[in-house]
């Protein structure tokens, strides 16, 4: 079956850390690039980081730029958000989303994670 | 950055209707980098279209979609037909082809 399943998600305090992951099965992961999108319930989505499939093209919303760092391993199949100094404002549903290439649409969503940052 | 915005914010109609749905861009894209999505209460967005027209595989014909002949416009519709009650959502327009990739506020459908 072609999917994306996420996790880390989680509840965690101002200032904190976490690692979302993103695990991809039935297409050629490494064909791909990915992408994390967020979505704060009623609001439209927002875009939060992209990769391309060789890890080459790298890009990050200017609200979580120097935060967030996105990686991937294509040997695992996985997608990774690393989500540092964390504030209540990044508390969002977080989708990983697969693109034919680095700047084209989403083409294939997760079913999100949560994100809850609160003290 | 382009800022995308919606109209109207809810449509409520009968089944059989046609819904037509707007999406204007704040500065001129081109129709290559226009896409839209369906999100169904409680599970994720859904590509429904990309290029401003093309829909995305298993996407009825129900649903087309227009911009601009030019190759490039502001302004972009998403036209649904015979509207069914699993067409209940909220329809979101996209920006892409640069960074940040934009998304619109969104457009909720009720089916009535």
């Amino acid at each position: 079956e072609v999917q994306l399943v996420e996790s880390g998600g989680g509840l965690v305090q101002p200032g904190g850390s976490l690692r979302l992951s993103c695990v991809a099965s039935g297409f050629g992961f490494d064909a791909y690039a990915m992408h994390w999108v967020r979505q704060v319930p009623g609001k439209g989505p927002e875009w939060v980081s992209g990769i391309d499939f060789r890890s080459y093209n790298i890009g990050y919303a200017d609200s979580v730029r120097g935060r967030f760092t996105v990686s991937r391993d294509n040997a695992e199949r996985s997608l990774f958000l690393q989500m540092n100094s964390l504030r209540p404002d990044d508390t969002a549903v977080y989708y990983c989303a697969k693109s034919a290439t680095y700047f084209d649409s989403f083409d294939l969503w997760g079913q999100g994670t949560v994100v809850s940052v609160s003290s | 950055e382009v800022v995308l915005t919606q109209s109207p914010a809810t449509l409520s109609l009968s089944p059989g209707a046609t819904a037509t749905l707007s999406c204007r861009t704040s500065e001129i894209i081109s129709t290559s980098y226009l896409a839209w999505y369906q999100q169904r209460p409680g599970l994720a967005p859904r590509l429904l279209i990309y290029d401003s027209f093309t829909r995305a595989t298993g996407v009825p014909d129900r649903f087309s979609a227009s911009g601009s002949a030019s190759g490039s416009g502001t302004d972009f519709s998403l036209t649904i037909t015979r509207l069914q009650p699993e067409d209940s959502a909220v329809y979101y327009c996209q920006a892409y082809g640069t960074s940040p990739r934009r998304f619109g506020p969104g457009t909720r459908v009720e089916i009535k």
